[in-house]
């Protein structure tokens, strides 16, 4: 079973550049989340999904955009990518909301010079 | 918004040694939910806790929802290498998004 898949694993950028970072579920959650980790603050919520078509703002919205078109996938998108937006970057789902437990991909690593 | 204070942010303990971590929040929780973090993956989850005062084991890991609904604690008895890592608590809130909140983290190592 793949569960929660991200890519890529590893990205590089220059400040200004934009790209999008693909998250893909295969057990038909209905729930979505994109975190981000950094040293010592723990993991931070950027936005999620409570279904097809929909987004909302989580704790650190600002220079990410989210799109979630089919219900499998989860794409977080950063239009000119700032230093401050090094980080680890966790996708998440679940089979909905209330006290579901969140399962988590393995990460992508972004850093911007 | 909610937040929560995990501690310690370290350990470095012998193995064999039990380790025990906590979290606490000025705010209530509807559940309190311990994941672990191995290098280079995503967290994983270890334990889920879902009615105040509920003692749960999963092998030699034992968390507690606190009774006040504001803590929990994660015990790891009889250390081994693999327990390294990163602990994180988390918990829901009062929304209906499941939406998770963590802690700072605690990263473990264990000295063979």
């Amino acid at each position: 079973n793949a569960g929660v898949t991200q890519t890529p694993k590893f990205r590089v950028l220059k400040t200004g550049q934009s790209m999008t970072l693909l998250c893909a579920q295969d057990m038909n959650h209905e729930y979505m989340y994109w975190y981000r980790q950094d040293p010592g603050m723990g993991l931070r919520l950027i936005h999620y999904s409570v279904g097809e078509g929909t987004t909302a703002k989580g704790e650190v919205p600002d220079g990410y955009n989210v799109s979630r078109l089919k219900k499998q996938n989860f794409l977080l998108g950063l239009e000119s990518a700032a230093p401050s937006q090094t980080s680890v970057y966790f996708c998440a789902s679940t089979i909905s909301g209330g006290d579901s437990p969140l399962h988590f991909g393995n990460g992508t690593r972004l850093t911007v010079t | 918004g909610q937040q929560l204070n995990q501690s310690p942010q370290s350990m470095f303990i012998q193995e064999g040694e039990d380790v025990s971590m906590n979290c606490t929040s000025s705010s209530i929780f509807n559940t309190w939910l311990w994941y672990k973090q191995d290098p280079g993956e995503g967290p994983v989850l270890l334990i889920a806790l879902y009615k105040a005062g509920e003692l749960t084991s999963n092998g030699r890991l034992t968390a507690q929802f606190g009774i006040t609904r504001k803590d929990s604690f994660l015990n790891i008895s009889a250390s081994i290498p693999s327990d390294v890592g990163i602990y994180f608590c988390a918990g829901h809130g009062s929304s209906n998004t499941g939406k998770l909140i963590f802690g700072q983290g605690t990263t473990l190592q264990v000295k063979p």
